[in-house]
């Protein structure tokens, strides 16, 4: 079964800062991963999706990388904004085999926040 | 429609009672999944459907949830006998296939 571990569980941070926000799988076996955020009460936003064939993905201040073989990926937040302050959650999907899941597992996430 | 519809967007039921969520997905999308959040909790599956199929119920806790897609587009997750421990954030998401997933803003449903 697959498990996701997001490390570290929170953060707080001045304004500026460069960020690193981890995601690790048990099951290297995976068809894409994906970034997502949420605010309080709310569902969750995509942020970015990596494909397995993938190393990493970028969109403005945000890098996620993927290392399939040693199941691990990363979320960087460059020169992070207090509007950056949500939760962080990773989700890995699998690839589909015969009597095998379907279904996307889901890390705990980081509780970011970003003070002025 | 342009965006996971979810509605309603918060339900207060009293122990006891049953209630019916409601998502619309994004149309043509033929997965559809119900997670449940607890508070500081990631989502936790509950279950998931190919167009009307229901493929995996294995994540729904207890034989008062029930789920169904009659037409492959609007899903509804049903609880019935509501008791507290069902208080959580009800998520739905769609996808295409296996692309990206997109998720609806949630039920909050708190049972009193």
């Amino acid at each position: 079964k697959q498990e996701v571990t997001q490390i570290p569980a929170a953060l707080s941070v001045p304004e500026g800062e460069n960020l690193v926000l981890n995601c690790s799988f048990t099951d290297s076996a995976i068809y894409n991963l994906q970034w997502f955020r949420q605010d309080p009460g709310k569902g969750l936003t995509s942020l970015l999706l990596i494909q397995s064939s993938q190393r990493e993905q970028t969109s403005g201040r945000l890098n996620a990388s993927l290392d399939k073989s040693s199941g691990r990926s990363t979320l960087y937040i460059a020169a992070s904004q207090p509007g950056d302050s949500a939760t962080y959650l990773c989700a890995v999907r699998p690839v589909i085999v015969s009597g095998g899941s379907y279904i996307p597992t889901f890390g705990r996430g980081t509780s970011l926040i970003v003070h002025p | 429609g342009a965006g996971v519809s979810q509605s309603p967007r918060y339900k207060v039921a009293k122990r006891g009672q049953d209630v019916a969520l409601r998502c619309d997905p994004i149309s043509g999308h033929v997965s559809l999944f119900w997670y449940q959040q607890a508070l500081g909790q990631g989502p936790e599956f509950l279950t998931y459907f190919q167009n009307e199929a229901q493929l995996d119920k294995s994540g729904l806790p207890s034989d008062r949830f029930f789920a169904e897609r009659p037409e492959g587009s609007v899903s509804t997750l049903k609880i019935q006998r509501t008791q507290q421990e069902d208080s959580a954030v009800y998520l739905c998401a769609s996808s295409l296939g296996q692309g990206e997933l997109f998720f609806g803003s949630g039920t909050q449903l708190s049972v009193l």
